[in-house]
């Protein structure tokens, strides 16, 4: 089956310091997605994306966080200056040919921040 | 917004045991998935079911659109079935989910 993967699995990170998280969505993909989940806490959404623009983001995705698609494959979540309370697993995920459709999700790219 | 909400928010199981997981949304939806969370903090597609019974091995899920619910039963369950269970529904245009609290799921040997 196909799936979403993402890299790194696990980062550690001083604060202030700008952190790249990558993800390979599943090929035929149009919708992609990321969220977040603070430790023992509920998955959190983040950022949509289609049709290489942003189509929707949630109050948490400040000017800190930026999102990218640089090829055909890579869809990247980028953090310029961390904080203490960036620290969370970061989930990228994609949707096929329509919104509404199953959403896939990434093993999750767990962000220290120290 | 759309409020998720699941009961109960914790359940401790003796291996073989069933259980039924709820899930509770505030506005019609188009599309309802539940996900397994797993120890290592994987979230695992379980169900798509906007409304309608699926059946997956010992899992097996029922949405009812009309009466905003979702249920997600657990027969025989095992240590592996572990972890926390989600449910999400659409919260935006573009498909973004919108996720309950969970449930967390301890099975014991």
């Amino acid at each position: 089956e196909p799936e979403v993967t993402q890299t790194p699995s696990h980062q550690v990170t001083q604060m202030g310091q700008e952190v790249i998280l990558r993800c390979v969505p599943i090929s035929n993909h149009l919708y992609f997605y990321w969220y977040r989940q603070i430790l023992g806490q509920k998955v959190e959404f983040l950022v949509s994306f289609y049709n290489n623009e942003i189509s929707e983001k949630s109050e948490i995705f400040d000017d800190q966080f930026s999102v990218e698609r640089p090829d055909g494959s890579n869809f990247t979540l980028k953090i310029r200056s961390t904080k203490l309370e960036d620290s969370a697993m970061y989930f990228c995920a994609s949707s096929g040919q329509t919104a509404g459709n199953t959403i896939y999700f990434g093993e999750g790219s767990w962000l220290t921040v120290v | 917004g759309i409020q998720v909400e699941q009961s109960p928010p914790d359940l401790i199981l003796q291996e073989g045991a069933n259980s039924t997981l709820r899930c509770n949304f505030s506005d019609s939806v188009n599309n309802l998935q539940w996900f397994h969370q797993n120890p290592w903090g994987q979230l695992i597609n379980l169900f798509y079911i906007p409304s309608g019974t699926k059946q997956n091995g010992r899992l097996s899920a029922t949405t009812v659109a009309t009466e905003r619910y979702s249920l997600l039963y657990i027969s025989s369950s095992q240590t592996t079935d572990s972890g926390v269970y989600f449910c999400a529904v659409p919260g935006g245009s573009q498909g973004n989910l919108i996720f309950g609290k969970g449930t967390k799921l301890s099975v014991k040997p």
